[in-house]
């Protein structure tokens, strides 16, 4: 079992939707949780941080985090067609300096016109 | 804003030369990252400094080896390179006081012929 888990996809919506993106991961003492968007062939594009429990906010893109169904969210209003992409769900297990991030596959998201 | 820079871009060897990778931090980025992204996969972490210190070791081969500079900027060397070798590599940098958030540079594309 991967240490965090995503549905590959991919992920078809209409333009203007609202996009939901899942991930979960299994250590629990994981701190810190981020999405990437990452184009086909770029490099991994931070969208949202979060760190404690709830929901944030940030322009079009909310993240909601559940450490207790050790569950992190990615929604995503208002979906464009250049919002597809690869969204990357990325843990660290606690801070402390150069620790790495563990990565799921990551949920291919195609925004259809 | 000044992003991470990584040199170079492109990297054509062949089969059991060398090859050095470079990474430039943020500027005032403390922590440096090495990831190798296969075709069709996540990234997978190879290893990270912090103040110029090995501070984690993830799936890097013993073919590999890296270091941190006094200013800061890193370099991956990569010898008896092999086939399986061709990926993306992208370093991350990042800032203790900022909760580890990683940001990625545009990753060189190694090919091995």
């Amino acid at each position: 079992q991967k240490e965090v888990e995503q549905n590959s996809g991919p992920l078809s919506v209409p333009e203007g939707a609202i996009a939901s993106l899942n991930c979960t991961y299994s250590d629990r003492v994981s701190q810190s949780f981020f999405w990437y968007r990452q184009y086909s062939g770029k490099s991994p594009e931070l969208i949202m941080s979060i760190y404690s429990n709830g929901d944030k906010e940030d322009g079009r893109f909310t993240a909601q985090l559940n450490k207790a169904s050790q569950y992190v969210s990615l929604l995503i209003r208002d979906s464009q067609p250049s919002d597809s992409a690869t969204y990357l769900c990325a843990v660290l297990p606690h801070t402390g300096g150069g620790n790495k991030l563990t990565f799921g596959t990551g949920t291919q998201l195609k925004v259809e016109l | 804003a000044a992003g991470v820079i990584q040199s170079p871009r492109h990297l054509i060897k062949e089969k059991r030369e060398t090859a050095t990778l470079k990474c430039y931090p943020i500027p005032r980025h403390d922590t440096v990252y090495w990831y190798q992204q296969g075709p069709g996969q996540d990234p997978q972490f190879l290893i990270s400094f912090y103040e110029k210190m090995q501070s984690d070791k993830g799936s890097i081969p013993d073919r590999f080896s890296a270091q941190q500079f006094s200013d800061y900027h890193s370099e991956l060397n990569m010898s008896s390179l092999e086939l399986g070798d061709s990926a993306l590599y992208f370093c991350a940098s990042s800032h203790r006081q900022t909760q580890e958030t990683q940001y990625f540079g545009p990753g060189t594309r190694l090919l091995v012929l």
